[in-house]
């Protein structure tokens, strides 16, 4: 089974907003990781969160984990067409299971 | 090291043909995975191993699917009497393992993936 969930499926934003995207998971994790992939392209890591970290900052990048629910977030400031992307969460776990991601595209 | 390096970049052949896709791993790390991906769809996980020992295989993954990795370096993935439903993108990832908790984490590192189209 799928050990990470994005949400939104889609995104659509325009160029400078800021876009949220939300991760949920279901087994206990050591740690969390963000991953992008640019159209037919393979996954780039962008950020990793530990269980013990609540949030983590990385340039334009902020992610949060709340373990007590499971979720995560990342948030993507001041967004630039280049940002346009699918985005995967990643448990790090013993298997490593992908979920289906969230579609960003931002206009310019 | 230039990264996760997969070979061929695109591949189109008939059905019932095989093919065999090759990914050479960043040199120092010990996990290799393979993946599939179709459009729309995030990775879902084939196999992977842990220097040349192949720890894991997808319950999903059909019998005319083999992968190998001699000796711990590079991986070949094999698909025998291909299907139109084998068309995918085939991601190649290898990372450092270290035992749970000692210092780092399992970070993936992608290849730019293998596109298979069966006809």
């Amino acid at each position: 089974s799928q050990q990470g969930e994005e949400d939104p499926q889609a995104l659509s934003i325009q160029e400078g907003e800021n876009a949220t995207m939300n991760c949920s998971y279901k087994t206990s994790i050591n740690n969390l990781q963000w991953y992008r992939q640019n159209s037919g392209r393979g996954l780039v890591h962008l950020i990793l969160i530990r269980s013990n970290e609540r949030e983590k900052h990385s340039g334009r990048l902020r992610v949060t984990l709340d373990t007590s629910k499971k979720s995560s977030s990342l948030l993507i400031t001041a967004s630039r067409a280049a940002d346009t992307a699918s985005y995967f969460c990643f448990t790090g776990g013993f298997k490593t299971i992908f979920g289906a991601g969230t579609r960003l595209f931002v206009k310019a | 090291d230039t990264g996760v390096s997969q070979d061929p970049r695109h591949k189109i052949t008939k059905r019932g043909q095989n093919v065999t896709f090759r990914c050479d791993p960043i040199s120092e790390h010990n996990r290799l995975y393979w993946y599939r991906q179709t459009l729309g769809q995030g990775p879902e996980f084939l196999t992977y191993f842990q220097n040349e020992a192949q720890l894991e295989k997808s319950r999903l993954l059909s019998d005319r699917f083999s992968a190998e990795r001699p000796k711990g370096s590079f991986s070949t993935l094999e698909i025998q009497r291909t299907e139109q439903g084998d068309s995918a993108m085939y991601l190649c990832a290898s990372s450092l393992f270290m035992r749970q908790g000692a210092a780092g984490a399992n970070v993936l590192t992608f290849g730019a993936g293998s596109r298979l189209t069966v006809l």
